[in-house]
């Protein structure tokens, strides 16, 4: 089983609607949760990180955390083309593992008009 | 803020040559991580520095992999020899919180 495990897409939808995509982690003692997007030929970017069981609004994004399911998600709401491009789900190893990072190998995404 | 800085951007070499990749992390940061990605790996963590010391290098492939990070400012990687297999883009990120990294460009590695 790998570590962070997420669709490799594409996921493919509707300039205007909601993207949601999701990951899942086997480490129960993770502790932070991030999404990176990373556009083609580009570095990966952070958009938003996650700490606590929940959800965490930051303009069109909404980070999701269920920390009993080992699942995390991102909406993408108002979805526009610019937002196309593959997200990365990120999470710490380990309760200790603070600095240590694991990587999804990432869902893309394609926003058509 | 400049951001993380890379360099070379590209690098072509031949088999058997010793490469050096470069990175500069963002002022004020105290950790440094170098990645590698590749199509069939993802995107994989090779070592981390915390206040220029090397913390975990348990994601260095072999031998022929080092990394040093002789100031806050400066780190290199270095492959000798290369080998095909290692063409890949090799990120550095820099964090000030140990979790939350941000990446500088990259330098696309083609090993011929």
């Amino acid at each position: 089983q790998k570590e962070v495990e997420q669709n490799s897409g594409p996921l493919s939808v509707p300039e205007g609607a909601i993207a949601s995509l999701n990951c899942t982690y086997s480490d129960r003692g993770s502790q932070s949760f991030f999404w990176y997007r990373q556009y083609s030929g580009k570095s990966p970017e952070l958009i938003m990180f996650i700490y606590s069981n929940g959800d965490k609004e930051d303009g069109r994004f909404t980070a999701q955390l269920n920390k009993a399911s080992q699942y995390v998600s991102l909406l993408i709401r108002d979805s526009q083309p610019s937002d196309s491009a593959t997200y990365l789900c990120a999470v710490t190893l380990g309760a200790g593992g603070y600095n240590k990072l694991i990587f999804g190998a990432g869902t893309r995404l394609a926003v058509h008009p | 803020d400049a951001g993380v800085i890379q360099s070379p951007r590209h690098e072509v070499t031949e088999m058997g040559q010793e490469v050096t990749l470069r990175c500069k992390p963002i002022s004020g940061h105290d950790y440094l991580f170098w990645y590698r990605q590749t199509m069939m790996r993802g995107l994989e963590l090779l070592i981390y520095f915390n206040n220029n010391v090397p913390i975990d290098d348990s994601g260095m492939p072999e031998d022929r992999f080092s990394a040093k990070m002789p100031n806050a400012s400066f780190s290199t990687l270095k492959i000798q020899p290369s080998e095909p297999r290692d063409s890949a883009v090799y990120f550095c990120a820099s964090s000030g919180d140990p979790s939350e990294q941000y990446f500088g460009p990259g330098t696309r590695l083609t090993v011929t």
